[in-house]
């Protein structure tokens, strides 16, 4: 099946501070999300992207799907950016997300 | 508002015992899945349904049940025969399988001893 992985696996920042997360599949895929867990469990939708390049505020995401990774940039981070994100990929089928391991980012003041 | 809600936020059970965890959503969505997650871990499938009365096997099922009744409920059973049930379990729903955003509840975490 298909592989996700994502680095860095934990990342330190200062208020303030820019940083990117990848995420690499290991084989074609035709969708991708991004998640934010918070410190409760919640998982948020980021984006959903097969392709190319999405922004919302502070956060874009950009699907190179032919190279087979994704990257979520976070610009000028905030202690609320802190948690976990998530890549996932849908299975051949459609019919499920598969999850990376996840990058924990912790952001202090 | 819509969204998914999943009941109870916390579950303590004994060994042995089955227990069900439930999930209701009114996003009017056709597709519903199940997910555990492990410390440290992404999210695996349980099981999902892509339609009322109609729900597959995902990549973890052994030791779980499930129904679909109703398109707006989708409970998952966990079984005294689940070797590791201590985990956090997320539903999801999209408007329809096949690639479609998943959206997910806030979760269950249960703790059996």
């Amino acid at each position: 099946g298909i592989q996700v992985e994502q680095s860095p696996p934990d990342l330190i920042l200062q208020e303030g501070a820019n940083s990117t997360l990848r995420c690499n599949f290991s084989d074609s895929v035709n969708n991708l999300q991004w998640f934010h867990q918070n410190p409760w469990g919640q998982l948020i939708n980021l984006f959903y992207i097969p392709s190319g390049t999405k922004q919302n505020g502070r956060l874009s995401a950009t699907t190179v799907a032919t190279e087979r990774y994704s990257l979520l940039y976070i610009s000028s981070s905030q202690t609320t950016d802190s948690g976990v994100y998530f890549c996932a990929v849908f299975n051949q089928a459609g019919t499920a997300l598969i999850f990376g391991k996840g990058t924990t980012l912790s952001v202090s003041s | 508002d819509g969204g998914i809600t999943q009941s109870p936020k916390y579950l303590f059970r004994k060994e042995g015992q089955n227990v069900t965890l439930s999930c209701e959503q009114n996003l009017n969505h056709d597709a519903m899945y199940w997910y555990r997650q492990d410390p440290g871990q992404g999210l695996r499938l349980i099981y999902y349904s892509q339609i009322v009365n109609d729900f597959q096997k995902g990549d973890i099922a052994e030791g779980y049940s499930v129904s679909r009744e109703k398109k707006e409920s989708f409970p998952l059973t966990v079984t005294s025969a689940q070797k590791n049930p201590t985990a956090f379990y997320l539903c999801a729903s999209s408007i329809r399988d096949g690639f479609y955003e998943q959206y997910f509840g806030p979760g269950t975490r249960l703790t059996v001893t």
